[in-house]
């Protein structure tokens, strides 16, 4: 299994909104809706924020939202705070493995 | 609530083994698997696989086969992660992750592989 393609980083200000990518094969993302999306600020561990393309666990700001459409799975930010800057992975499982994003570092100016 | 809590970090040298623990608390243990993740220093998430608590059964990522070996006690509602001939490569901070989406971590164990 190959990693899944997230942009290596995004930038956006205070209020904006940034949509990062994630894109597999029709294997891992097109296959199934099991798309999970993490953040991770330094030196801390992953907290999920996205889990099965579009769900969002308690506690997590419905400014996340997440979405799909073919091999390629979204996460959009809405009304940036200081506190999003941080890395993002995604993640898809299917068929009892597990691939990774590359992570993409966001930015908020 | 639900927590993971992993072992301390190690330092080994090169070919030794080393095994990290991850002690489940706050649910019931045996309804979910756990995934094991590492992080190598400045870099991305990589899978290493899961051990199903209910049935122990596992998955492990191609590139672990063969060098990984996961385990359990569910008296003790724990799981270990076992990965031997280690080489420098093999540094990097060790997660444990609850459930197919990693709805909680574990707060990572730095195994730093080191002559």
């Amino acid at each position: 299994q190959s990693a899944l393609t997230q942009p290596a980083s995004v930038s956006g200000s205070p209020g904006q909104s940034v949509t990062i990518s994630c894109t597999g094969t029709s294997s891992d993302i097109g296959a199934y809706n099991y798309v999970s999306w993490h953040q991770q600020h330094p030196g801390k561990a992953p907290k999920l924020m996205i889990f099965d393309v579009s769900g969002r666990p308690s506690g997590v700001s419905n400014r996340f939202s997440g979405s799909k459409s073919g091999n390629t799975a979204s996460l959009t930010i809405s009304g940036l705070q200081v506190e999003d800057e941080a890395d993002y992975y995604c993640s898809s499982f299917s068929s009892g493995l597990v691939v990774f994003g590359g992570g993409t570092t966001l930015t908020v100016l | 609530q639900v927590q993971l809590v992993q072992s301390g970090a190690e330092v080994k040298t090169p070919g030794a083994s080393v095994k990290v623990s991850c002690k489940a608390s706050g649910y019931t243990f045996t309804d979910n698997f756990i995934h094991w993740v590492r992080q190598a220093p400045g870099q991305g998430l990589e899978w290493m696989g899961w051990i199903s608590a209910g049935d122990n059964k596992r998955k492990y990522s191609q590139k672990f086969m063969g060098r990984v070996t996961f385990s359990m006690d569910t008296v003790a509602t724990t799981v270990y992660m076992e990965l031997s001939r280690l080489t420098f490569e093999d540094t990097a901070r060790y997660y444990c992750a609850r459930t197919r989406n990693f709805d909680y971590w574990g707060q990572g164990t730095l195994v730093t592989v080191s002559s």
